[in-house]
């Protein structure tokens, strides 16, 4: 595997459900994100971590749950969704440190629909 | 803060014909830009990226962009598209570390 790897890549859920999305990057990367797309609307940051850490968190709703157990593993936690929480859901890691600019490599993406 | 404007959610060009994809910006100090493509059911590649070394980029797939401070403009551009082309386009600007800010994207149709 290379790259940002996403699954499952679609998920369908009822709203009393749990369920979690996996990333797993192979770049050897020290930062990874979770992003929300939205129909019609910008990409939307969720979280952010660094070096493990969260550094970021935008003023998520808590049925969204991240979990960083290792620079090279980033997961999404979900359970009491609701339908306007259908979207596709990226990740994204880069390398923080060697300057302040460093482009985010993407992930395919979870096509999520909650029913 | 930063933020881009794209100015076209759609443009449809035929294949062969140059493409045209406008991009405006907004910093308090001279920014980072990038352009990211998404093909249908992919995640988001980078085509190139502005960094203040040089203001004409060139990226992949033989798009280029031109960054003008005058003008707060970094449109995308490529001599001739491709059927390959066809996919959404999202400006972007960095807001520091680890905060990217996306336009709204533009959807390019090529057509034959």
């Amino acid at each position: 595997e290379t790259g940002v790897t996403q699954t499952p890549r679609h998920l369908v859920m009822g709203m009393t459900n749990k369920k979690s999305l996996k990333c797993e990057q192979h770049l050897g990367h020290n930062a990874m994100y979770w992003y929300k797309q939205s129909a019609k609307k910008p990409l939307e940051l969720m979280f952010v971590y660094s070096l493990e850490e969260r550094v970021e968190n935008n003023s998520v709703p808590s049925r969204f749950s991240p979990e960083c157990p290792n620079s090279s593993h980033l997961f999404l936690h979900l359970h009491t969704l609701q339908p306007e929480d259908s979207a596709l859901y990226l990740c994204a890691s880069s390398q923080e440190g060697l300057s302040l600019y460093n482009e985010q490599f993407f992930g395919p993406g979870t096509r999520l629909t909650v029913l | 803060a930063q933020s881009v404007t794209q100015l076209d959610s759609h443009v449809s060009v035929s294949e062969g014909t140059p493409v045209l994809l406008r991009c405006n910006y907004s910093s308090s100090y001279s920014p980072s830009l990038f352009w990211y493509v998404q093909h249908p059911n992919k995640g988001l590649q980078l085509l190139l990226k502005y960094t203040s070394a040089a203001t004409l980029v060139k990226g992949i797939n033989g798009f280029e962009a031109e960054f003008k401070k005058s003008e707060t403009s970094f449109h995308l551009t490529k001599p001739s598209a491709h059927m390959s082309d066809a996919a959404e386009y999202f400006c972007v600007v960095s807001q520091g570390a680890q905060k990217l800010v996306f336009g709204q994207g533009t959807r390019l149709t090529i057509n034959p």
